[in-house]
C-alpha cells in the first residue's frame, strides 16, 4: 500500500502570503492520479487538483499543483481568507486510493 | 447539475446493524465508480472502498475488507455502505464520492461529494 505523508502537519500564515504544502509518497505514483481536496470544518471535501498540476473547474488560478515520482506540491500562490482549510493529497493505484493525513493551514 | 445525496445522520447502538445510502443525480449513475471516505471525529480522511454501479464491481480497502459491505441498485442510483456489527470505533462521518474519470484528458479524482453521513455508535 503507498502510504502518504504530509508536511507540515500545520501551516500558519497570513494573507496575501504564499503557502507551499507537501505531499511524499512510499513509492513512485502515477501524476495522472495524484490529485488535491480542501476541507473547511463542518464541510465536506472539494476537489482542487488532478493529475498532480491541472485545476478543478471553478478553482482560481492561485492554486497550482506540481511534482512527480514520489514528491507533490500545492503552492498557494497568494493567500486568501477563504483558503484557511485542511489540505489533502490523494492517489490511485493498483485498485487502491489513499489520502494523505492533511496539511491544516491558519492564520497566523 | 452532478449531486450526490446522502441519507441523515444515525444514532445506534454497539452490535446494530445500519445501512446508509448515497444517491446519485445529473449524471449516468451506472458509468462511475462511487467511493466511500471516512472521517472520524477530528480526523483525516481514509478510503473505505469503492463500487462500479454498472455491474457492481466493489473493491475494498485491506482496512475494511470484512468490516463493511458496499453495494449498489442502479435502478435508483444509489449506493449503500453497510455494517452488520456496528462497534463505538465506527463512530464518524462517512462521505460518499464520484470517482470522476477521463483518460483521455489525465483526469481521475473524487470529483463530488455527498454531504456526508453522521454514525454515532454509543451504548
Amino acid at each position: 500500500e503507498i502510504v502518504l505523508t504530509q508536511s507540515p502537519g500545520t501551516l500558519s500564515l497570513s494573507p496575501g502570503e504564499r503557502a507551499t504544502l507537501s505531499c511524499k509518497a512510499s513509492q513512485s505514483v502515477s501524476s495522472s492520479y495524484l490529485s488535491w481536496y480542501q476541507q473547511k470544518p463542518g464541510q465536506a471535501p472539494r476537489f482542487l487538483i488532478y493529475g498532480a498540476s491541472s485545476r478543478a473547474t471553478g478553482i482560481p488560478d492561485r492554486f497550482s499543483g506540481s511534482g512527480s515520482g514520489t514528491d507533490f506540491t500545492l503552492t498557494i500562490s497568494r493567500l486568501e481568507p477563504e483558503d484557511f482549510a485542511v489540505y489533502y493529497c490523494q492517489q490511485y493505484g493498483r485498485s487502491q486510493y489513499t489520502f494523505g493525513q492533511g496539511t491544516k493551514l491558519e492564520v497566523k | 447539475e452532478v449531486q450526490l445525496v446522502q441519507s441523515g445522520a444515525e444514532v445506534k447502538k454497539p452490535g446494530e446493524s445500519l445501512k446508509i445510502s448515497c444517491k446519485g443525480s445529473g449524471y449516468s449513475f451506472t458509468k462511475y465508480w462511487i467511493g466511500w471516505v471516512r472521517q472520524m471525529p477530528g480526523k483525516g480522511l481514509e478510503w473505505m472502498g469503492i463500487i462500479y454501479p454498472g455491474d457492481s464491481d466493489t473493491r475494498y480497502s485491506p482496512s475494511f475488507q470484512g468490516q463493511v459491505t458496499i453495494s449498489a441498485d442502479k435502478s435508483i442510483s444509489t449506493a449503500y455502505l453497510q455494517w452488520s456489527s456496528l462497534k463505538a470505533s465506527d463512530t464518524a462521518i462517512h462521505y460518499c464520492a464520484r470517482w470522476g474519470f477521463n483518460g483521455d484528458y489525465g483526469y481521475a479524482a473524487y470529483d463530488y461529494w455527498g454531504q456526508g453521513t453522521l454514525v454515532t455508535v454509543s451504548s
